[in-house]
């Protein structure tokens, strides 16, 4: 079945690059998604990359798709302590040729940023 | 502005009680999805709904039910209440595929079994 899977925690110092890795296992997935949850909140869309792409830049945001390995990187330049939170990478589920909207997300990753 | 709504931000029940939570988002989305967020375990699909009255199983379906009679509501049932169900709720919507799977979220209901 589908599995995504994440590294749990990072810490960063402020002003530092930071860099949240995920693995994939759906090869079908034609587009894969950062969310980005704050504390006592939902989850928001951060950003996302489409299968065909190796890489999507977003202001201070820089994702990387590496599909022969399955694996997404979520890349946040000049990391400020406003960016505290937890981060979710997301692939669609497919079956029967239709997603119906699911997504499988990984466990998340607490991005801390210390002043 | 999508809106995603839950009815209640905190929730405590006792063990047996039977528990409703709703959702209700109002961008006339077709699918609408329930979670359990915990620790360590990410997010897990409890059930989904592509339209009204339609429902699927998710991947930990065991222990509720849900609801959908109108097209902008979505409520999850704990039949029973039990401690090993005290977890973060969350709701989400979306459109019909339109060539990505987008979701927006509500923001959860913390529900504790005593």
């Amino acid at each position: 079945g589908e599995d995504v899977e994440q590294s749990l925690f990072l810490s960063v110092r402020e002003g530092d690059s930071s860099v949240i890795n995920c693995t994939y296992t759906d090869s079908s997935s034609t587009y894969l998604y950062w969310y980005k949850q704050e504390p006592g909140a939902g989850l928001q869309l951060l950003t996302y990359i489409f299968s065909n792409m190796d890489m999507k830049q977003d202001q201070r945001l820089t994702v990387l798709l590496n599909k022969k390995d399955k694996h997404l990187s979520l890349r946040i330049a000049d990391t400020q302590t406003g960016d505290s939170a937890i981060y979710f990478c997301a692939e669609s589920i497919y079956a029967g040729g239709t997603s119906y909207g699911k997504l499988t997300f990984g466990q998340g990753t607490i991005l801390t940023v210390h002043p | 502005d999508v809106k995603v709504t839950q009815s209640s931000r905190y929730l405590v029940k006792r063990t047996g009680e039977k528990v409703f939570l709703e959702c209700v988002q109002d961008m006339d989305h077709e699918n609408m999805f329930w979670y359990r967020q915990d620790p360590g375990l990410g997010l897990r699909l409890i059930y989904f709904s592509y339209d009204v009255k339609m429902k699927e199983k998710g991947d930990i379906p065991e222990g509720y039910s849900v609801s959908r009679e109108k097209k902008e509501r979505f409520s999850l049932i704990l039949e029973s209440a039990s401690t090993n169900q005290t977890s973060m709720y969350l709701c989400a919507s979306s459109p019909l595929y339109r060539g990505r799977d987008e979701q927006f979220f509500g923001p959860g209901t913390r529900l504790t079994v005593l």
